[in-house]
């Protein structure tokens, strides 16, 4: 089945500063990479999203970054602010199989500084 | 439009017990899945339905069981409960099988 790690767990930046959390996947099949941001005690909300045929996309100052052939894709914030503090997850869906289920990376725990 | 809603919202139970969750979907979306989420974890999956078909299951012991219904709202049970199945219980729904999921709240269920 998939497996996706992700680097680092916890990451902590100077308002402003950019942020930059790295995730790998390992099965060749997956073609869909949601990010989400879970803020504490509430649900994971889906902040940016990319499939396989796109190799870069961006949404104000979110954009995320896929490289199928070395199988990694990564999530920037920048000008980043301290409501962007929050446990940041990646995903990955693989397409094999009936189930498109997602496989989630142990989350990166984001503080802002002010 | 209402996104994703869970209940109950919490939930306090003996170990042994059983309990049932529930689940409604975004209005239109017929693909539920089920993810448990441990305190400092990413969430696992447990189970997917589509079309009230069964499509996908995680690694969850048979106790673990769930089912769709003709609205597309679903139910999660877990019986003789376990203290390590205390989680955040978390519903997805997505309209097809090219789209993303969209979260509910989630039901926290402790186990004593």
């Amino acid at each position: 089945g998939e497996n996706v790690e992700q680097h680092p767990s916890t990451l902590s930046v100077q308002e402003g500063d950019s942020a930059v959390i790295k995730c790998t996947y390992s099965d060749s099949a997956s073609n869909y990479f949601p990010w989400y941001k879970q803020e504490l005690g509430k649900r994971p909300q889906l902040i940016i999203d990319i499939r396989s045929n796109v190799g870069e996309k961006k949404d104000q100052r979110i954009a995320v970054t896929l490289n199928k052939t070395a199988k990694h894709f990564s999530l920037h914030i920048t000008e980043t602010q301290p409501e962007d503090s929050a446990v940041y997850f990646c995903a990955a869906i693989s397409s094999s199989g009936s189930a498109r289920q997602l496989t989630f990376g142990s989350g990166t725990q984001l503080t802002v500084l002010p | 439009d209402a996104g994703v809603t869970q209940s109950p919202t919490h939930l306090i139970k003996t170990r042994g017990q059983h309990v049932t969750l529930r689940c409604s979907p975004i209005s239109g979306h017929k693909s539920v899945s089920w993810y448990q989420q441990v305190l400092g974890q990413g969430p696992q999956f447990i189970f997917q339905y589509y079309e009230k078909e069964e499509r996908g299951r995680g690694n969850f012991p048979d106790r673990f069981s769930a089912r769709q219904f003709p609205n597309y709202s679903s139910e999660l049970n877990v019986n003789a409960l376990l203290l390590g199945d205390s989680a955040l219980y978390l519903c997805a729904s997505s309209p097809g099988a090219q789209s993303g999921y969209t979260f509910g709240s989630g039901t926290r269920l402790t186990v004593v």
